[in-house]
């Protein structure tokens, strides 16, 4: 199984409700990511979580809160989004920390209303 | 911030060769050269990276130069299906850092 999945594909919400995004893989993989990617931009790395711990947090505002349950799962909390949040929020893996090899999920589209 | 440098377009005939250039003039000693791509909607793929020596695999040939300042990346025989933003990295491993890659666009 070399697949990285993503739910939900799409999600609509409001800037005062309080959804998750998940994502998962079963490749025995020990680094998974956040990145974050606007309409006609390069993806922008969010969060990388080494080994279960959060290792890299680029600044990211704190109605984002990552969450890795197991070295399988990958949660991003939202609460309290702005628009301009909108966004298609990509997960990836990869076999170690700092192994540029990374698998990428499809992404959730996010619209904040 | 985004240390490689690439053309925002390029074209190509399917069936022909696709070369896209990529500069990484800053590059230092132990950093490898990675290239991915994104098909529209999807998320990015890796194709292949390297350090020093050309690297070949069955997705797509690396010729990195021998100062290591350049690299290209070929697709042999490009199908339609190869349309997509190609990006080109220096990475020493701690993350990856998109630049705004080259959209290729094959044409039949």
């Amino acid at each position: 199984d070399t697949e990285v999945t993503q739910t939900p594909k799409h999600l609509v919400m409001g800037m005062t409700n309080k959804k998750s995004l998940k994502c998962e893989q079963h490749m025995g993989h020990r680094a998974m990511y956040w990145y974050k990617q606007k309409a006609k931009k390069p993806p922008e790395l969010m969060f990388v979580y080494s080994y279960e711990k959060l290792s890299i947090n680029e600044s990211v505002p704190s109605r984002f809160s990552p969450e890795c349950p197991n070295s399988s799962l990958l949660n991003l909390h939202l609460h309290a989004l702005q628009p301009e949040d909108s966004a298609l929020y990509l997960c990836a893996s990869s076999r170690q920390p700092g192994y540029n090899e990374q698998f990428f999920g499809p992404g959730t589209r996010l619209t904040v209303l | 911030d985004a240390k490689t440098t690439q053309p925002p377009s390029m074209d190509c005939a399917e069936g022909r060769a696709a070369n896209l250039p990529c500069n990484h003039s800053t590059i230092s000693g132990n950093e490898y050269v990675y290239w991915y791509r994104q098909i529209h909607s999807q998320g990015p793929q890796y194709i292949i990276h390297g350090l020093k020596n050309n690297e070949t695999n069955e997705m797509a040939s690396l010729i990195i130069t021998e100062d290591r300042k350049s690299s290209t990346l070929i697709l042999p025989h490009a199908t339609l299906r190869d349309t997509a933003v190609y990006y080109c990295f220096e990475t020493s491993g701690s993350r990856l850092t998109f630049g705004e890659g080259t959209q290729l666009t094959v044409n039949p």
